[in-house]
């Protein structure tokens, strides 16, 4: 199957400041990737879907000023927590998707973001 | 609005069957997925619905009913490692979204 790898996967970052988390899809052309946050024991939230060379469409209730996503080639998706809270810290998790109705989502690996 | 339940947990024995339900009320329906996610890990694919029935997928099987908006993972021969918590996920049908439901946490005990 396609791989998508997350970078870094883990990050300990102090409040206020900014962390950037990667997501690239290795073995094939990404034409959407999607970023989810999962806090403990929780399912997996969708926060915003990307698309290359568009701006991000996100889902109600995230902030679009504080998670930045960047979608600049087809196999590199970026995301931003800028500002970071304590309460930022989760698990985020991005997939990618080729194009077309029945494209399977590849999960990335997951980063685990703790803000103290 | 979007709505996927599932139950919270499970328990089962080694070597038994277990049957995981979901539930769904969405806006759109492209399809049906179960993940498996171990602990601080990413979600792992397991099988992929849209066609009302069973698929069969060696010691896992999952079946859908899109006219009463239920599925459910059943599997067989359950080994410890098989717990984990198990997603139900439908995807948006016109934009590739997938909506995960609650999860269900499944544990095996010998």
């Amino acid at each position: 199957g396609a791989v998508v790898s997350q970078h870094p996967s883990r990050v300990i970052c102090k409040s206020g400041t900014s962390v950037k988390i990667e997501c690239r899809s290795l073995d094939f052309q990404a034409t959407t990737m999607f970023w989810y946050r999962q806090f403990p024991k929780q399912s997996l939230m969708l926060m915003a879907t990307s698309n290359e060379g568009s701006k991000a469409t996100y889902e109600q209730g995230v902030e679009k000023d504080k998670f930045l996503i960047n979608h600049a080639s087809l196999t590199l998706s970026t995301l931003t927590v800028t500002s970071a809270h304590p309460e930022d810290s989760s698990f985020y998790i991005c997939s990618a998707t080729t194009s077309g109705k029945s494209s399977e989502q590849f999960f990335g690996p997951g980063t685990r973001l703790t803000v103290l | 609005g979007q709505n996927i339940d599932q139950p919270t947990e499970m328990t089962a024995t080694e070597g038994a069957i277990v049957q995981i339900n979901c539930t769904y009320q969405t806006s759109g329906f492209n399809g049906l997925f179960w993940y498996q996610q171990h602990a601080g890990e990413a979600p792992t694919f397991l099988s992929y619905n849209v066609l009302d029935g069973l698929e069969e997928k060696g010691r896992f099987s999952s079946f859908l009913s899109r006219s009463k908006g239920y599925s459910y993972l059943l599997l067989k021969e359950l080994q410890m490692k098989d717990s984990a918590s198990y997603l139900c996920a439908v995807r948006d049908g016109s934009f590739q979204k997938l909506v995960f439901g609650t999860g269900t946490r499944l544990l095996v005990s010998p």
